[in-house]
């Protein structure tokens, strides 16, 4: 199993529409879960992150954490071309060396439809 | 703020020659991490460091690849010989300043290497 899990898309929304990004991690005691977005070429760019179960918003965006499920959500309100990117999911994993580091799932690749 | 500055921007080489990456971070910032991004594997974590101490090199594929930060504004990623499997893009990171946690990272650009 996947440290972290991520469904690779492609998942294509309607413009003005929400868009739902999902990731399921493998560790029960990380505490530090991020969302970046990667336009292709680019380099990954932080957006959301949160750290206590619930809802945190910023903007169109707001990310959903349950760890009883070891489950954390991206949403994406009034989705606009322009957040068309590759969604990376990335989760604080305690190492076997006992030391904290950051794994990234594989992506969603996001495309907005006009 | 500049942010992370990686150089070169592109790096063409042929199959056994010395690759050099290099890196400098934000200001102020006491971590710095170094990734490889392929389409088959995602973006890997390589090696991080904390006060130009490597913490975690378990990610380095290989003797092939060493990493070193002799100060808090530079740091190099060496391969030695390069192989065809190397190419990829390598990207690095900082946090620290300003960051809640550590893991609030902020990318550079990234060296997309190409090994023929």
């Amino acid at each position: 199993q996947k440290e972290v899990e991520q469904n690779s898309g492609p998942l294509s929304v309607p413009e003005g529409a929400i868009a739902s990004l999902n990731c399921t991690y493998s560790d029960r005691v990380s505490q530090s879960f991020f969302w970046y977005r990667q336009y292709s070429g680019k380099s990954p760019e932080l957006i959301m992150s949160i750290y206590s179960n619930g809802d945190k918003e910023d903007g169109r965006f707001t990310a959903q954490l349950n760890k009883a499920s070891q489950y954390v959500s991206l949403l994406i309100r009034d989705s606009q071309p322009s957040d068309s990117a590759t969604y990376l999911c990335a989760v604080n994993i305690l190492s076997n060396f006992g030391n904290e580091k950051l794994t990234f799932g594989t992506g969603t690749r996001l495309t907005i439809i006009p | 703020d500049a942010g992370v500055i990686q150089s070169p921007r592109h790096e063409v080489t042929e199959m056994g020659q010395e690759v050099t990456l290099r890196c400098k971070p934000i200001s102020g910032h006491d971590y710095l991490f170094w990734y490889r991004q392929t389409m088959m594997r995602g973006l890997e974590l390589l090696i991080y460091f904390n006060n130009n101490v490597p913490i975690d090199d378990s990610g380095m594929p290989e003797d092939r690849f060493s990493a070193k930060m002799p100060n808090a504004s530079f740091s190099t990623l060496k391969i030695q010989p390069s192989e065809p499997r190397d190419s990829a893009v390598y990207f690095c990171a900082s946090s620290g300043l300003a960051s809640v946690s550590y893991n609030e990272q902020f990318f550079g650009p990234g060296t997309r290497l190409t090994v023929l």
